[in-house]
């Protein structure tokens, strides 16, 4: 069975300043992974996903994540915070046998100071 | 494109009712997904369809039941709700039922059950 750990359920960051959320996954199969952001009383959106190639991943909103085999992280990271990334985030992972079941992390919830 | 659409947005039950949580899709999706949120545990999946006829458990299923209608609409129904199942529920949708596709989510159903 997989698992995903999200280490800190709320981050705070000033506007401007760089953004990381951790993940952390286990699985006992090459992963696909998930980042996915849910803006209040809305459903979740897909941020980026890493399934084959390039561990280097680029999403929307100019979040990027890297897959790092040896550390079973996919850290979530933006150079710069708007006021528009306060939202939750969520890490998740899905394996090729096990169909598309999503497993989630318990989420990060951002909240961007002016 | 509507995308995943849910009904209704809200619902407060008593302990005992029934109720049946309708999903629709228009994005001519094959798989079609369950989840409820609760607050630090992430999305947990509650059932699934991989394609039009079949439905399967996911991490989650006590309490509830699915039909998958056709392959627009994927209902999820709890015959004698519960407080436990106070929750949010999302339904979501996927090309197909292979793990690296991308899911769709709806914009939610917040149950409360008194």
């Amino acid at each position: 069975a997989q698992s995903v750990t999200q280490l800190g359920s709320h981050v705070s960051v000033s506007e401007g300043a760089l953004v990381l959320l951790r993940c952390n996954y286990s699985s006992s199969v090459p992963p696909y992974l998930f980042w996915y952001v849910q803006y209040p009383n809305q459903g979740l959106q897909l941020l980026l996903k890493y399934t084959t190639g390039a561990t280097l991943v680029k999403g929307i909103n100019g979040f990027e994540a890297e897959f790092k085999k040896s550390e079973t992280s996919f850290h979530l990271t933006k150079p710069s915070a708007h006021m528009s990334d306060a939202a939750e985030y969520f890490c998740a992972v899905s394996v090729i046998a096990a169909g598309n079941k999503l497993t989630f992390g318990g989420g990060t919830r951002v909240l961007v100071k002016p | 494109n509507a995308g995943v659409t849910q009904t209704p947005k809200f619902q407060v039950l008593k302990t005992g009712q029934s109720m049946t949580l309708q999903c629709a899709q228009d994005m001519n999706h094959n798989s079609m997904y369950w989840y409820r949120q609760d607050p630090g545990m992430g999305l947990r999946l509650i059932y699934y369809s991989a394609s039009e006829g079949t439905t399967d458990k996911g991490e989650v299923p006590n309490g509830y039941n699915v039909s998958r209608l056709n392959k627009r609409e994927f209902s999820l129904r709890l015959e004698s709700a519960a407080p436990s199942q106070t929750s949010v529920y999302f339904c979501a949708s996927s090309e197909s039922d292979r793990g690296n596709n991308e899911q769709f989510f709806g914009p939610g159903t917040r149950l409360t059950v008194l």
